[in-house]
């Protein structure tokens, strides 16, 4: 499995557009890059999943460049909700296990 | 919307005893999991579940780990002798094996 590489934590105000990148120079052909939300004492929740180029649903976009060593997510209009721990993980679609690295802790403040 | 439930949320036990972590995975999913996260830290993959048998576990799920599937609806892990270490949160997760994983909400193990 691909190891993945994130900032350990971000700072950002409320009603800002926040982006997290995240490294995995070593994913391979049939990898696909997922993202989770967790917040305290709860379990990781989906928020978006690609392959490449660019992935958008109702809460976050995914951007994938065309080498595919990196990915960003980018969280439009942050609230004081949005702060949580944000994990980047890249595997073989959603049936094996997923390997959760340290993750990104974001605090989003008034 | 269809959610995985797990019970009981907090658990505590002696050192030494037997612990059996229910979860109710999502009814159409086919593929389970076990997950468990110590304080603080990254959240670590146990065993997953397919078809009725183990199809991948990690170093983690040693001799003492087992997991079950006793009916349509239940899938249990068994952890035989809790040692302090084994305190975590545990949580399950299910999948069709063609969308996300969903996590349940956990069951914070406690070993005394």
């Amino acid at each position: 499995l691909a190891k993945t590489t994130q900032p350990i934590s971000m700072d950002s105000y409320e009603g800002q557009e926040v982006n997290i990148t995240c490294s995995h120079n070593n994913i391979a052909t049939n990898d696909y890059i997922t993202w989770y939300q967790q917040f305290p004492s709860q379990g990781p929740r989906f928020i978006i999943q690609g392959y490449k180029t660019k992935v958008t649903n109702e809460v976050a976009s995914l951007f994938i460049p065309a080498d595919r060593k990196s990915s960003t997510l980018s969280l439009p209009r942050v609230s004081l909700s949005d702060t949580a721990v944000y994990y980047c993980l890249v595997g073989e679609g959603n049936a094996g296990k997923s390997t959760f690295g340290d993750g990104t802790t974001l605090t989003v403040k008034p | 919307e269809p959610e995985v439930t797990q019970t009981p949320s907090h658990q505590v036990t002696q050192m030494g005893q037997e612990v059996i972590l229910r979860c109710v995975p999502i009814s159409n999913h086919l593929y389970f999991y076990w997950y468990r996260q110590i304080l603080g830290q990254k959240v670590e993959f146990l065993v997953s579940f397919y078809n009725n048998e183990i199809s991948e576990k990690s170093e983690i799920f040693d001799d003492q780990f087992s997991v079950e599937r006793p009916d349509g609806s239940n899938f249990t892990l068994k952890i035989r002798s809790t040692k302090l270490e084994d305190s975590a949160m545990y949580f399950c997760a299910s999948s069709t094996g063609e969308d996300e994983q969903f996590f349940g909400p956990g069951t914070r193990l406690t070993v005394l």
